[in-house]
């Protein structure tokens, strides 16, 4: 069955550091790729997403992301994080025959005024 | 505001009850989606309506059931509730019937005591 990955469970920065988010997936076929965002007591909203074409993706709020077939990853970073970060960080992954939208376990991300 | 709302926000039942989630999509979008988050399961892909009819299934118990109006709004009922049923469930909806960007509701909280 595919699954998806997400490195680190919890995540506590200061503000300005920079910020790398790690996702894997386990499905061997083509996928589209996506990273959500939930702000304390707030609904998902989507920061970005991958379908085709270059690797290197750019989202909402600074946030990018980097798709990298070889590895089946999709890491999502920011160079400078503030304190509204704040929050927890989904990744998910859409197989492009199946319409099964699978989630990652989220990392929750904590910005240290 | 993602334009998508779900009622109640908020619901306490007792097991064996049977409840119904209610969600209105975004306007013109012909897609619902329903998840579920819990702190054990993570964000789990439930069923997905597409113009009134069923279009995939993820992970939905049995006992849960799902449908889609005439006016695009959607239910989920969920019935002989057990403790574990204890959720956020969230919908979410989309223009056509691929998954491609969801815009989510702010959930229903479900506590089954």
């Amino acid at each position: 069955a595919q699954s998806v990955s997400q490195h680190n469970h919890h995540v506590i920065l200061s503000e300005a550091a920079s910020l790398e988010l790690g996702c894997n997936y386990s499905y061997g076929g083509t996928v589209n790729l996506f990273w959500y965002v939930q702000y304390p007591g707030q609904h998902l909203q989507l920061l970005l997403k991958y379908f085709s074409g270059d690797p290197l993706v750019k989202g909402i709020k600074g946030f990018e992301a980097e798709f990298i077939k070889s590895k089946f990853s999709f890491n999502l970073r920011k160079p400078s994080v503030q304190w509204s970060d704040t929050a927890e960080y989904f990744c998910a992954v859409n197989p492009l025959r199946g319409q099964n939208f699978v989630f990652g376990p989220g990392t929750r991300l904590s910005v240290l005024p | 505001d993602s334009g998508v709302t779900q009622t109640p926000k908020h619901l306490i039942t007792a097991t064996g009850q049977r409840v119904t989630l209610r969600c209105s999509p975004r306007s013109g979008d012909l897609s619902v989606y329903w998840y579920q988050q819990s702190l054990d399961q993570g964000l789990q892909f439930l069923i997905q309506y597409y113009n009134g009819e069923e279009r995939a299934k993820g992970n939905i118990l049995e006992r849960f059931s799902a449908q889609q109006f005439p006016d695009l709004h959607s239910e989920l009922n969920l019935s002989s509730l057990e403790l574990g049923d204890s959720a956020l469930y969230f919908c979410a909806s989309s223009v056509g019937d691929q998954p491609y960007e969801q815009y989510f509701g702010p959930g229903t909280r479900l506590t089954v005591t």
